[in-house]
């Protein structure tokens, strides 16, 4: 089972629509869980922090549930410029970040 | 200033050259990290500094060596590298507990 699974997609969607990725994580001692999203041939960008009380910014909310090692991120009104890949982040232990494979988003007009 | 940088951007080199890839941060985080990222994969974590040591080194092979000279930099020194080393070279930095920022890269082909 691989320490990080996200559906690859790709999530095709028209614009103002609502989109939610879902990721599960494997180590239950993991500490810290983040969103990133990452553009065709540049770097990650850290999109936010989750955390288990859920967490909101803008037309993002990022939620986790420690029980059920899921992670989930929330999309409303979905611009053209959120296409891109978004990455599901974890961290198990001190220093070290776990990716997953990421899921695609395509926005079209 | 919340910016990562890299130098060089692109990279291209045969497999008997030494190069230098190099990396600065000047937010004070205590943490620096190398990835490597393949086309439609995942960063994979090569190395960490944490207060300028060595803390993880994820078993990479040795030709690629890492050097941490200050707190802000951060260096990738390369040498008889295969053209399967070929990839997108990310620098990150981190504060205690924080999610990572990572600068842009250095696009490296070796031939």
């Amino acid at each position: 089972r691989k320490e990080v699974e996200q559906d690859p997609g790709p999530f095709n969607v028209p614009e103002g629509a609502t989109v939610a990725f879902n990721c599960t994580y494997s180590n239950s001692a993991s500490q810290s869980f983040f969103w990133y999203r990452q553009d065709c041939r540049k770097e990650p960008k850290l999109l936010m922090s989750v955390y288990s009380s859920g967490n909101e910014d803008g037309r993002f909310t990022a939620q986790l549930n420690r029980a059920s090692q899921y992670i989930s991120l929330l999309i409303r009104d979905s611009k053209l410029s959120d296409s891109a890949t978004y990455l599901c982040v974890v961290n198990p232990a001190t220093d070290k970040l776990i990716f997953g494979t990421g899921t695609r988003l395509q926005v079209f007009p | 200033d919340t910016e990562v940088t890299q130098t060089p951007k692109h990279l291209v080199m045969g497999m008997t050259n030494k190069k230098s890839l190099k990396c600065e941060q000047h937010m004070g985080h205590r943490a620096m990290y190398w990835y490597k990222q393949k086309a439609k994969k995942p960063p994979e974590l090569m190395f960490v500094y944490s207060y300028e040591k060595l803390s993880i080194n994820e078993s990479v092979p040795s030709r690629f060596s890492p050097e941490c000279p200050n707190s802000s930099l951060l260096n990738l020194h390369l040498h008889a590298l295969q053209p399967e080393d070929s990839a997108l070279y990310l620098c990150a930095s981190s504060q205690e507990g924080g999610g990572q920022f990572f600068g842009p890269g250095t696009r490296l082909t070796v031939l």
